[in-house]
C-alpha cells in the first residue's frame, strides 16, 4: 500500500525566507503528484498538479519538483509572506486511488 | 478544471440525527469521492461513487453509517447517518481529475457533533 509522508510536520519561519517542504511515497509507479493548500477549517486549493512524465511545475513563488525513481517531491516557497501560512499537503494518485500525507502546517511570522 | 460547490459549509449536529452533504459540480464528471479529515489527521477516502450505481466503499466504512445518492453526472450527496461525536470531521467531494488539471475539491463541511 502506498504511503505518503511530508516533512517537516510544522514549520515557523520569518517573512520573506525561502523554504522548502518535503513528500515522499513508497511506490513510485504513481500518475501524478499533487499539492493542495488547506486553511483552517476549510477544503483544499489545488497549487501545483505534476504528471508522471513531468519533472517540476511553477506557478508564481511556487515551484515543486518530483523524483518519482527516488520517491519523492519537493514544494519551494520562494520570498514567503504572512498569508502563505497554512496546511500544505501532498498527494499521490495511481488509477482512481490517491493518498494523501499528513501534512506541513507553515506559518510565516510577520 | 470543474468547479464544485459544497454545502453546507459547516453544522452543528445532535447526537443520533443525520447530516445530508450536497456537492454540485460546473460541468458532467464520471467519478466523484468523498473524504473524511478528522481532527488533526490528513484526509481518508470514503467511497466513490459512480452514476448509475452503487457507491464503492473503503474498508472501514458501510453503506448504512454513509449513505451516498449519485442521481446523474454533476451531483452527489454524502448522508452521515446516526451521528456520535465521533463523527465530528470535515466532510469533502472530489471530482475525477480531467486531461492533466488534477483533482479538484470541494471546500469541505465542517460537521460538529454534540
Amino acid at each position: 500500500k502506498q504511503e505518503v509522508t511530508q516533512i517537516p510536520a510544522a514549520l515557523s519561519v520569518p517573512e520573506g525566507e525561502n523554504l522548502v517542504l518535503n513528500c515522499s511515497f513508497t511506490d513510485s509507479a504513481i500518475y501524478n503528484l499533487q499539492w493542495f493548500r488547506q486553511d483552517p477549517g476549510k477544503g483544499l486549493t489545488s497549487l501545483l498538479l505534476i504528471q508522471s512524465s513531468q519533472r517540476e511545475q511553477t506557478s508564481g513563488r511556487l515551484n515543486a519538483s518530483l523524483d518519482k525513481s527516488s520517491g519523492r517531491s519537493t514544494l519551494y516557497i520562494a520570498a514567503s509572506q504572512p498569508g502563505d501560512s497554512a496546511t500544505y499537503l501532498c498527494a499521490v494518485s495511481r488509477g482512481n486511488q490517491f493518498y494523501f500525507g499528513t501534512g506541513t502546517s507553515l506559518t510565516v511570522i510577520p | 478544471s470543474a468547479v464544485i460547490s459544497q454545502k453546507p459549509s459547516r453544522d452543528i449536529c445532535q447526537r443520533g440525527t443525520s447530516l445530508t452533504i450536497q456537492c454540485q459540480v460546473d460541468s458532467q464528471v464520471t467519478m466523484m469521492f468523498w473524504y473524511r479529515q478528522q481532527p488533526g489527521q490528513s484526509l481518508t477516502l470514503i467511497a466513490t461513487a459512480n452514476q448509475g450505481s452503487e457507491a464503492t466503499y473503503e474498508s472501514g466504512f458501510v453503506i448504512d453509517k454513509f449513505p451516498i445518492s449519485r442521481p446523474n453526472l454533476t451531483f452527489s450527496t454524502l448522508t452521515v447517518s446516526n451521528m456520535s461525536p465521533e463523527d465530528s470531521s470535515i466532510y469533502l467531494c472530489s471530482v475525477e481529475p480531467g486531461q492533466g488539471n488534477g483533482y479538484t475539491f470541494g471546500s469541505g463541511t465542517r460537521l460538529t457533533v454534540v
